[in-house]
């Protein structure tokens, strides 16, 4: 089935500095990729999401000058957080799914990025 | 407001006996639900979708939408079912068809 790898999976960085997550379909092309956060023993959140060549679609609440995204190619966005703060801290997951209009296609999650901010 | 509930927490059952998974939903057009399942330190991955009608690891779930409903259930729950479980709605009215997350049931099976 199709892959989705996220880099790095773990990330410690101190507060004020800004950290980029990878997202990268790896044998399929995903024209569309989403955000989620997961907080400690709650659910997925979704954050934002990714359209490759155009701006990405962000959720109320979620700042998009703090949480960058850049959809740069068919199989890879990254996510940037910017002048990290402790309450950033969470795990960062991405999915993506082959096709962009297609409804019916399934959702391919990556791993995961923990982040801990200091 | 759609929206994806899973009342319990946690549920434990030991080895052999059957299992129940609640979920319900509240959604305003034609819903498409998913049941997800993590198992311990892997990543998320879909178990079972209701338009496929399907049966996977023997689990199965039946979309009830007089009761707004799609429980996961299997007859006899084995220890490697031990894992959390996501019910997800597919979310036609927002970003191209993301998915809404419930909160989770932690299943734990006991030899």
């Amino acid at each position: 089935g199709a892959v989705v790898s996220q880099h790095p999976s773990r990330v410690i960085c101190k507060s004020g500095t800004s950290v980029k997550i990878e997202c990268r379909s790896l044998d399929f092309q995903a024209t569309t990729m989403f955000w989620y956060r997961q907080f400690p023993k709650q659910s997925l959140m979704l954050m934002a999401t990714s359209n490759e060549g155009s701006k990405a679609t962000y959720e109320q609440g979620v700042e998009k000058d703090k949480f960058l995204i850049n959809h740069a190619s068919l199989t890879l966005s990254t996510l940037t957080v910017t002048s990290a703060h402790p309450e950033d801290s969470s795990f960062y997951i991405c999915s993506a799914g082959p096709r962009r209009t297609e409804f019916q296609e399934t959702q391919y999650f990556g791993p995961g990025t923990r982040l801990l901010v200091l | 407001a759609q929206r994806v509930t899973q009342p319990e927490k946690l549920l434990s059952v030991f080895k052999g006996a059957p299992v129940e998974l609640k979920c319900n939903y509240s959604y305003s057009g034609s819903p498409e639900l998913f049941w997800y399942v993590q198992y311990s330190r892997q990543r998320l991955q879909l178990l079972l979708r209701h338009i496929s009608r399907e049966s996977i690891k023997g689990f199965t779930a039946d979309l009830n939408k007089g009761e707004t409903s799609f429980h996961l259930k299997k007859p006899f729950a084995q220890e490697e079912d031990s894992a959390m479980y996501y019910c997800a709605l597919r979310n036609y009215g927002g970003s191209q068809g993301n998915l809404i997350f419930g909160k989770g049931t932690k299943l734990s099976v006991k030899p």
